[in-house]
This record gives C-alpha cells, structure tokens and sequence, in this order.
C-alpha cells in the first residue's frame, strides 16, 4: 500500500508563472489536505477536500491559490502569478473515508517550491 | 482560535538521557492530537496519536500523553539516541491539524 505521494518534489518557477502541485491520497482514503511550511514558520493548514468538494479553506490566501479534488486523479494545488514569497514547503496529507477528521493523517514528502 | 506553542524550541542532550518534550494547546476541543517527527528538508513521520478520549500512548522507547483539561500534551523519549535528532511536531486536531513550531532535538553520542 504506496502512501501519500506529492508531484514533482522540487519546483522551481519565475515569477509571475504557475505553479501546480500534485497529490496522490492513499489508497482508501477521500480526505486530502494540504498545508504550508514557510521558511522558519510552523505548517499551516490550507484546505481540506473530499472527492469534487472542498470541505474547508479557511486556510488558503483569498487570491491566486485554488485546490480541487476531482472524481478521477490526483488533488491539485494550484498557485497562479507566483511571488518569492511563495517559495515554501507545500505538504499534502490524506486520511480514511470513514471518521473523517477524527482519523489520523498520513503526509506526503512534501513539494518544495522556490520562486526565482 | 486554536493555538499550539512547544516548549523548549531546542534541546540538546547526550545519548541514553530521558527526556520530555512539551506541547499545549488552547482550546481543549479537540478531536484528537498526534506527534510528529521531521527530518531536515524531509516530510514528516507521525509517531503517535492519541485519542480525545485517551490519556496516552506508546510506541517503543516513545510514550506520549494527553490532559485536555490542561490544555497539555507530553512526549517521552526513553534512552535517547543520536538517530532521534530532528523535528518533534506536536499536532492539535478539529478540522485540520494546527501544529506547534516544534522542537529541535540534537542527541550526540
């Protein structure tokens, strides 16, 4: 049973390009969250998506960031006119269909983004 | 608002010492609460998670507890070693995790 995988690792964009972050859920699980680990910062929550909906994003910055789980493939972040401040650890995790946050969450690797 | 401070930001010990690591949190609605474990520019590992309901865990050399009333959280790492240098995350769970800035464990042998 593969864990959670992130797609690519490592990113390197220009500013004012996109950025698409990829993350493939465990097996069984229809949970995804995604969360943002600054340069000397804490992680911090995201979003929180099931299956084509988002459940919570209190956590997303109000202009160009979007996420979305679709039906069929992997959960994507996406992050339009990227700014050096962006530049961060971006982790996404998954957790079980049943329970839904009271369950444990598995995280990725992790997508490091560096904005030039 | 939930907030999660560690305390202290960095320890260092030499190997084989019994240490605690703390975490509080402040408000004790919360569903459960997990600890992490982070390597640098790794993802994290989590190393144990306990319950609302539950007052501790354990995992090997690893114990850690919970008093919600207190808004308190331990992890107990027995017999240190060198290999348990990193990141210990602690992790308060509602909708999502709010995690604590952590603590950076150094062990030398």
């Amino acid at each position: 049973n593969a864990g959670v995988m992130q797609n690519p690792r490592h990113l390197v964009r220009r500013r004012g390009q996109e950025a698409r972050l990829r993350c493939s859920p465990m097996k069984g699980h229809s949970h995804v969250y995604w969360y943002r680990q600054l340069p000397e910062e804490g992680l911090k929550f995201m979003v929180y998506l099931q299956k084509e909906n988002i459940i919570d994003e209190s956590g997303m910055p109000k202009e160009r960031f979007s996420a979305e789980f679709p039906k069929e493939g992997p959960s994507i972040l996406r992050i339009q006119q990227v700014v050096r401040g962006d530049s961060a650890a971006y982790f996404c995790a998954s957790s079980p269909s049943w329970g839904g946050s009271y369950n444990e969450q598995f995280f990725g690797p992790g997508t490091r983004l560096t904005v030039l | 608002k939930q907030e999660v401070t560690q305390i202290p930001a960095a320890l260092s010990v030499p190997e084989g010492e019994n240490l605690v690591l703390n975490c509080s949190f402040t408000d004790s609605a919360i569903y459960n609460l997990q600890w992490f474990r982070q390597d640098p520019g790794k993802g994290l590992t989590s190393l144990l998670l306990i319950q609302s309901s539950q007052r501790e865990q354990t995992s090997g050399r690893l114990n850690a507890s919970l008093d919600k009333s207190s808004g308190r959280s331990t992890l107990y790492i027995a017999a240190s070693q060198p290999g348990d240098s990193a990141t210990y995350l602690c992790a308060a769970a509602g909708t999502a995790l709010i995690f604590g800035k952590g603590t950076t464990l150094s062990v030398s042998s």
